[in-house]
Formats: structure tokens, sequence, C-alpha cells
């Protein structure tokens, strides 16, 4: 079935601290994905993407990392601050679709 | 602003009423998804549209239904609420379906209440 998750639910870290968050999806022929931010009230934030043919995408201070072969992708935050606070989803896309499946998210929390 | 625009922001109803909530997408994008998030849930995808045919559906009730219009803006019209239709409502857009140079971009939502 359709099925995107996340391993931890809650992170917290202390400011300048690096993150990770973690996501695991369920369907080998996803072929691309993305990280989005979610503020308190407010709708998903675009992050960063990555499609199948990539391992490695860097941003600004994020990374995302993507492992075809266990199915598992991460989101590397460098430096967190305190404006990283969130929850953050993984979503992935089928070929040929156009709906994104999320998984659970990962509630951030960044400790000054 | 994501370019995406979403209305009402909020909407308080009673059980067994009908609401319309509104999205208009992205200019340039033809493509608009509906998603629900419940309190503590993630995104569940209920339908999308393209070109003002509709191009999938998800886990979206028969008592939920949705269009696009000629103009791009799209309708969903949500009837016999029930309490557990209390949720927030996302619209995105996209240039096409599965496409995007950053994805999806999401409007802010709306807060509908059911009472």
């Amino acid at each position: 079935g359709e099925n995107v998750g996340l391993h931890l639910p809650t992170l917290s870290v202390q400011e300048g601290d690096n993150s990770i968050i973690n996501c695991a999806y369920s369907n080998s022929a996803s072929d691309y994905f993305i990280w989005y931010k979610q503020e308190s009230g407010k709708g998903p934030q675009f992050i960063i993407d990555i499609r199948s043919n990539m391992d490695k995408r860097q941003g600004q201070r994020v990374t995302v990392l993507l492992n075809k072969t266990v199915k598992h992708l991460s989101l590397q935050i460098a430096a967190t601050q305190p404006g990283d606070s969130a929850v953050y989803f993984c979503a992935e896309n089928k070929p040929g679709g156009g709906k994104l499946i999320f998984g659970q998210g990962t509630e951030l929390s960044v400790k000054p | 602003d994501s370019g995406v625009t979403q209305t009402p922001k909020h909407l308080i109803t009673a059980t067994g009423q009908r609401v319309t909530l509104r999205c208009s997408p992205r200019s340039g994008d033809l493509s608009v998804y509906w998603y629900q998030q419940s309190l503590d849930q993630g995104l569940q995808f209920l339908i999308q549209y393209y070109n003002g045919e509709e191009r999938a559906k998800g886990n979206i009730l028969e008592r939920f239904s949705a269009q696009q219009f000629p103009d791009l803006h799209s309708e969903l019209n949500l009837s016999s609420l029930e309490l557990g239709d209390s949720a927030l409502y996302f619209c995105a857009s996209s240039v096409a379906p599965g496409q995007g140079t950053y994805g999806y971009t999401f409007g802010s939502g709306t807060r509908l209440t059911v009472v």
C-alpha cells in the first residue's frame, strides 16, 4: 500500500547543532521526493527535493540523502536555528502520477 | 505569500451542514490538489485536478466533491458534515501533474471546525 513513514515523531536539538530527520518510504517505484517544513498555522513550505537518479542534494544549510536500496530518505539541517523549529514532512511521488504521499511528520524543536 | 490563495481561512459550522472551500492556484499552474490534515495526522491526499479534469482520487469521502473551473480555480464541497471532518484543508498547485520546479506550492489552508 501507500506508506511513507518517519522514524522519530519528535526531535529536540540544541541551537547550533546539526539535525537529522529520517523517513522511510515503501514504494520502490517512487522517483521524486520532497521535504516540506510546516510551521504552526501555515501550509507546508518546500525545502528541498531530490529525484531517484541522485543520492544526495544540497541546498542552503540543508542536505537530502536518498538510499534507494533500503528506501530511506533523510534531511540534514546544519547549524540548526530556533527558526527551524517546525514539523517536517517527507513526501514521495510515483512516475506518471501527480499526487504526493506524505509521511506523518517529525516535530523539530530547537533549544536556544 | 506562496501564490496559492485559499478562502476562507477559518470556518465554523454545525454538523449536517455543507460548506465550500475555495482555492486559486499559483499563476501558470494548471494542476490543483486537495489535502486534508487532521490533528496529529499527516497530509492525506483527497483529489487532484488538471486543467479542469479530475486526474486522481485519494481517500475522499462520497460526501465530499470538488471541481476545477475554466479559470483554474478549484472548489472543495463538503456536505453532511460530521465532527470528524474538522481539520485543516490545504490546496496545492503545480505546473502540471507530477511536475514542478520546486515540488508543489501549498496555500495557507482553511481550518474547518464542525460543532
